[in-house]
């Protein structure tokens, strides 16, 4: 297993287009996390999944953001009527019940909105 | 309101020398705390934990201390190596359904110098 991976790592889109992110987990984890990262300030947690329950969405989270996890496996994350508040670096996490809170992260999608 | 926080933006150390990054928190349900690293273009990864249950956890160059009663911890790397260079993240989770769920301090970039 190669770890958690993101697609794109890159996207810029027109402000009020949609955009969907991809994340792939670790095969063996059964939860994932979404965290949104700007300059000089630490992940901020977005939404989390047990299987393919969303357990907990963050109140800062408006409602043009939702997020998928069907069967358990893979998330997505779609933005609809982006705005430019909304770049940032999106990362996606894993992680296993027995290991604590520690998490496994992807790389991120950076998301450039102009 | 922010529930961690890490004070110092920055720090840089002698090659060889102690590096002491410090981490602060005010909510008193967090009883996991996590140290990560970041390495520009790449997501945090897992550094070291510590449990409430205890004050102190090492492993290798890497030293968590964790004081309840002032909600401070602290990670020691001895000695620091210019490959530590990176920006360091505090984290804490609490337990129950929110184990795993991690809130993020802003980061300390630690600078090794050769």
């Amino acid at each position: 297993d190669t770890g958690v991976s993101q697609n794109p790592r890159h996207k810029i889109t027109k402000r009020g287009q949609n955009v969907t992110f991809r994340c792939d987990p670790i095969s063996e984890h059964n939860r994932l996390y979404w965290y949104r990262q700007t300059l000089g300030q630490g992940p901020e947690f977005l939404t989390y999944f047990q299987n393919e329950a969303q357990l907990e969405k963050s109140r800062l989270l408006s409602d043009r953001f939702s997020a998928e996890r069907p069967k358990g496996s893979f998330s997505t994350l779609e933005i609809q009527r982006t705005e430019q508040g909304d770049s940032a670096m999106y990362l996606c996490a894993s992680s296993s019940p027995d290991r604590g809170g520690e998490q496994y992260f992807g790389p991120g999608t950076r998301l450039t909105v102009t | 309101d922010q529930q961690v926080k890490q004070n110092s933006p920055s720090l840089s150390v002698q090659e060889g020398r102690i590096s002491i990054l410090n981490c602060d928190y005010t909510n008193s349900m967090f009883d996991y705390f996590l140290w990560y690293k970041k390495y520009p273009a790449e997501g945090p990864t897992f550094l070291i934990s510590i449990s409430s249950i205890k004050d102190k956890n090492e492993d290798g160059r890497f030293t968590v201390f964790l004081n309840k009663s002032a909600k401070h911890l602290s990670l020691h790397i001895v000695p620091s190596q210019p490959g530590d260079s990176a920006v360091y993240f505090c984290a804490a989770s609490g337990g129950g359904t929110n184990a795993g769920k991690s809130t993020f301090g802003d980061g300390t970039t630690l600078t090794v110098k050769p």
